[in-house]
């Protein structure tokens, strides 16, 4: 079985602050991990992926993510958020069975 | 189309009514997945379908909930005896393979039980 954990349901920042939200997972086969985006009245969208390889992963909109496997983490970051970026953010696992798991989400709200 | 359809995209019913919600992947994906999003919560996970069968069905809260898949194609998630707790986002996402390929995910179904 796997779960996913993101630490901050709410992240308030600034307009051109840096950001970074946070996702633990945890299972006992390989992973496979994803970040999508959900902007208001919209439906879900990837942002990134990490399939194998470079452990930096860049996505859509600037933003980046690095799977660390020893701390279990897929931390997503953006150097410079805009306004546009409000939205929420979804982690997720998937295992080659095929099964995905989601975290709860992390509303950003970035105030001008 | 080139995305995953929804359909109806809203629905209204009363308690106790059945609802059938139905979802048109892309086509040539093989993995289709129901997810639910209740107000203010996350994902969470109903059922998959690999091809017209469901591997993993763990995820249906109760026996009220089924779904099925044809022709390896359109599926259809049916709630019966809807209750008020069953009021949400009903989302369905197609990939194209298991495992390592991006959900595409359609607009979902906002459902209201009265």
């Amino acid at each position: 079985a796997q779960s996913v954990t993101q630490l901050d349901s709410q992240v308030p920042v600034f307009e051109e602050a840096p950001v970074e939200l946070r996702c633990n997972y945890s299972s006992s086969v390989s992973v496979y991990l994803f970040w999508y985006v959900q902007y208001p009245n919209q439906g879900l969208q990837l942002l990134l992926k990490y399939l194998s390889g470079s452990t930096l992963v860049k996505g859509i909109n600037g933003f980046e993510a690095e799977f660390n496997k020893s701390q279990t983490s897929f931390h997503l970051r953006k150097p410079s958020v805009h306004i546009s970026d409000t939205a929420e953010y979804f982690c997720a696992v998937s295992t080659n069975a095929g099964k995905s798991t989601f975290g709860d989400g992390t509303t950003l709200t970035v105030k001008p | 189309g080139a995305g995953v359809s929804q359909s109806p995209s809203n629905k209204v019913t009363e308690k106790g009514k059945d609802v059938e919600l139905r979802c048109d992947p892309i086509s040539g994906h093989t993995a289709l997945y129901w997810y639910r999003q209740s107000l203010g919560q996350g994902l969470e996970f109903l059922i998959y379908f690999q091809g017209n069968s469901a591997p993993d069905k763990s995820g249906l809260p109760s026996d009220r909930f089924s779904a099925e898949r044809t022709g390896g194609s359109v599926s259809t998630l049916t709630i019966q005896r809807t209750q008020q707790e069953d009021s949400a986002v009903y989302l369905c996402a197609s990939r194209s393979r298991q495992g390592v390929e991006t959900q595409y995910f359609g607009p979902g179904t906002r459902l209201l039980v009265l």
